[in-house]
């Protein structure tokens, strides 16, 4: 089944905890990025990648840090959580390198930072 | 000004009304848009691209105007299982920008 998988669902940490969230599909798509959702503001892309070895800053990404070392997998790393960093977490993939196709997103990762 | 502006919701319908959504951007360099749906959360789903020559699905349009950097989405006869919140999106160069989502929510 075609999918973008996000790992843990759900995580409570507290502040100054490293930790990673994974992302990863098996479409073999080229573009893969990532969000977080908070109310009020909508949608806000941290980093994205158009293809493996390349990655670009969103809109927020203070606080983050994210590699494309394969095809298929793209962490998002917080070296050092605070609690402005807790909200909803979407990993996506697109086959087009430049994202303008079809966006598939993985089901959001809940983080907490106490 | 933020980079993609929508209407603000929430919309409230009955059944088988029709509704129409707004969305501007401030980029003119941004080169393909869309709508995507989203419910309860969970994760957004795309439910249209959105071309200069306009697009329909079923029930749902959506038209872009460039020269106005404009985008709209109607949906005739709203059904129950429309409510959600739909989500205008920009690409401009690879960098997606969303807008803050308009709710809708349809009522028998």
């Amino acid at each position: 089944e075609a999918q973008v998988t996000q790992n843990p669902r759900y995580l409570i940490t507290v502040t100054g905890k490293k930790l990673t969230v994974t992302c990863s599909q098996n479409m073999n798509h080229e573009y893969m990025s990532w969000y977080r959702q908070d109310p009020g503001l909508g949608l806000r892309q941290i980093y994205y990648s158009m293809n493996v070895e390349v990655t670009d800053k969103g809109d927020v990404p203070e606080g983050y840090k994210v590699s494309r070392k394969e095809k298929r997998n793209f962490p998002l790393i917080l070296e050092s959580p605070s609690p402005n960093q807790t909200s909803l977490y979407f990993c996506a993939s697109s086959s087009s390198g430049t994202g303008e196709g079809e966006q598939y997103f993985g089901p959001g990762t809940r983080l907490t930072v106490t | 000004r933020k980079e993609v502006e929508q209407d603000p919701g929430p919309f409230n319908v009955p059944e088988g009304a029709t509704v129409a959504f707004n969305c501007t951007y401030s980029n003119s360099a941004s080169q393909s848009f869309f709508w995507y749906r989203q419910d309860c959360r969970k994760e957004p789903k795309l439910l249209m691209s959105v071309y200069s020559s306009g697009n329909e699905d079923g029930r749902f349009t959506a038209q872009l105007n460039r020269a106005s950097q404009y985008i709209s989405l109607l949906i005739r006869d709203s059904k129950l299982s429309d409510s959600a919140t739909y989500l205008c999106v920009v690409n401009t160069g690879g960098k997606l920008i969303f807008g803050q989502g308009t709710e809708l929510s349809v009522k028998p």
